[in-house]
């Protein structure tokens, strides 16, 4: 079974559209993260949640809004996409916040806006 | 404010050589850090981590890293390489700045380049 799953793998979609990834975890983790890796391969957070509850929102465009129905889900909604969006965005997750856990992460979303 | 550097962009070994992928760190108190590798086209995998105690940490697939407390370093290394090990690598620290969010703080990434 895949720990940190994400759906789809990849997502090619026109400027302007609107867009969802979506993240589960089966591994009873706590807290969940966004990531995004841009084309130089650099990887900076975006978003985390502690139980449902956002705790990490960096500077990140209101264009952008996660969603955690529950624990072991948080979702990524992407409203008028746009080219500079294009990236790979992976999902993560960690026993625990703060502490000496490593976290898990999915296989992650190719998004290619055209 | 926590960081990580990895000052080499490219690194190649001959199949068979030492491998030795170079990590420096800032933080305010004591650090909680980490290696990942990503494959081509794939997720992250986490291959170790020093959280306290013995300096020299084994990890997966024969991979060790040294913490070096006076020089704020974490090289990652590996006795003989294998052109399977060609891959990007990751060093990272974890976040005790404000907040305390806990969220990983990425180095640039190195590229390792095994030549058979």
């Amino acid at each position: 079974d895949t720990a940190v799953s994400q759906t789809p793998k990849y997502l090619v979609t026109q400027m302007g559209n609107d867009k969802s990834i979506k993240c589960e975890q089966n591994l009873g983790h706590d807290t969940m993260y966004w990531y995004k890796q841009d084309s130089k391969k650099f990887l900076k957070i975006m978003f985390s949640y502690n139980n449902k509850e956002l705790i990490i929102n960096e500077t990140v465009p209101n264009r952008f809004s996660p969603k955690s129905p529950d624990k072991a889900h948080l979702n990524l909604h992407i409203n008028s996409l746009e080219l500079g969006d294009s990236a790979v965005y992976f999902c993560a997750s960690s026993q625990e916040r703060r502490g000496s856990t490593e976290a898990f992460f999915g296989q992650g979303t190719r998004l290619t806006v055209v | 404010a926590q960081s990580v550097a990895q000052p080499e962009d490219q690194v190649n070994v001959a199949e068979g050589n030492p491998l030795t992928v170079k990590c420096t760190y800032s933080v305010s108190g004591n650090p909680y850090l980490f290696w990942y590798v990503q494959y081509p086209n794939r997720g992250l995998q986490f291959l170790l981590k020093y959280i306290t105690g013995d300096n020299l940490v084994k990890g997966s697939y024969g991979f060790e890293a040294e913490f070096n407390k006076s020089q704020t370093s974490f090289h990652l290394k590996k006795p003989s390489a294998l052109v399977s090990d060609s891959a990007l690598y990751f060093c990272a620290v974890r976040d005790y700045g404000s907040g305390n969010t806990g969220k990983l703080i990425f180095g640039q990434g190195t590229t390792l380049q095994v030549k058979p």
